[in-house]
């Protein structure tokens, strides 16, 4: 199974700061990535599908990027429906794996 | 708005089968992956299998012996089946519609917890 890793695991950050989250793929998985936000006691929300489009109604501010084995996932400037965790999800190779997550919290 | 549902019981015996079905409104299920995924208290996010309105599935690998998902399309639902389960299945169950031609999800159920416990 292709394995995800995170980085970093957590942060904390202000209302207005640029925050990159990263994902690496353990073997190259072209454009095949997927984020996802969730928040305390709710189902995870699609962000970005296909490394870099953004799903319908998610704002601007979140965008993605990448190919191959390395992703990033970039909120410009952070908003306070913002804090959450993030998780990126391959679906190049079967079986369909999540990253760990990225805890965002206000700093 | 397409809205999906799961239901079933809350609470499951060890080795026994946990059953789940997951209702989608709003909308029509056929031409759509279904998939379930469940998370333990506190972890991350674990793939358990999709499944296409023709019936045709896609399990993971670490559940397979143990998995089966079916699909209803006269009632607009899709089910899961989990069969000898223990502790370690204990976890908030979701069912989610994957977005065409990207096995992503862009619906999601809210969860529903499962305990596996005597």
């Amino acid at each position: 199974a292709i394995q995800l890793t995170q980085s970093p695991s957590s942060l904390s950050a202000s209302v207005g700061d640029r925050v990159t989250i990263t994902c690496r793929a353990s073997q190259g998985i072209s454009s095949a990535l997927a984020w996802y936000q969730q928040k305390p006691g709710k189902a995870p929300k699609l962000l970005i599908y296909d490394a870099s489009s953004l799903e319908s109604g998610v704002p601007s501010r979140f965008s993605g990027s990448g190919s191959g084995t390395d992703f990033t996932l970039t909120i410009s400037s952070l908003q306070p429906e913002d804090f959450a965790t993030y998780y990126c999800q391959q679906f190049n190779n079967y079986p369909i794996t999540f990253g760990p997550g990225t805890k965002v919290d206000i700093k | 708005q397409v809205q999906l549902q799961e239901s079933g019981p809350g609470l499951v015996k060890p080795s026994e089968t946990l059953s789940l079905t997951c209702t989608v409104s709003g909308g029509s299920i056929s031409s759509y992956y279904w998939s379930w995924i469940r998370q333990p208290a506190g972890k991350g996010l674990e793939w358990i299998g999709r499944i296409y309105t023709s019936g045709s599935t896609n399990y993971n690998p670490s559940l397979k012996s143990r998995v089966t998902m079916s699909v209803d399309t006269s009632k607009n639902q899709f089910s899961l089946k989990l069969s000898s389960v223990t502790a370690a299945d204990t976890a908030v169950y979701y069912c989610a519609r994957d977005r065409q031609g990207y096995a992503t999800g862009d619906y999601w159920g809210q969860g529903t917890l499962v305990t596996v416990s005597s």
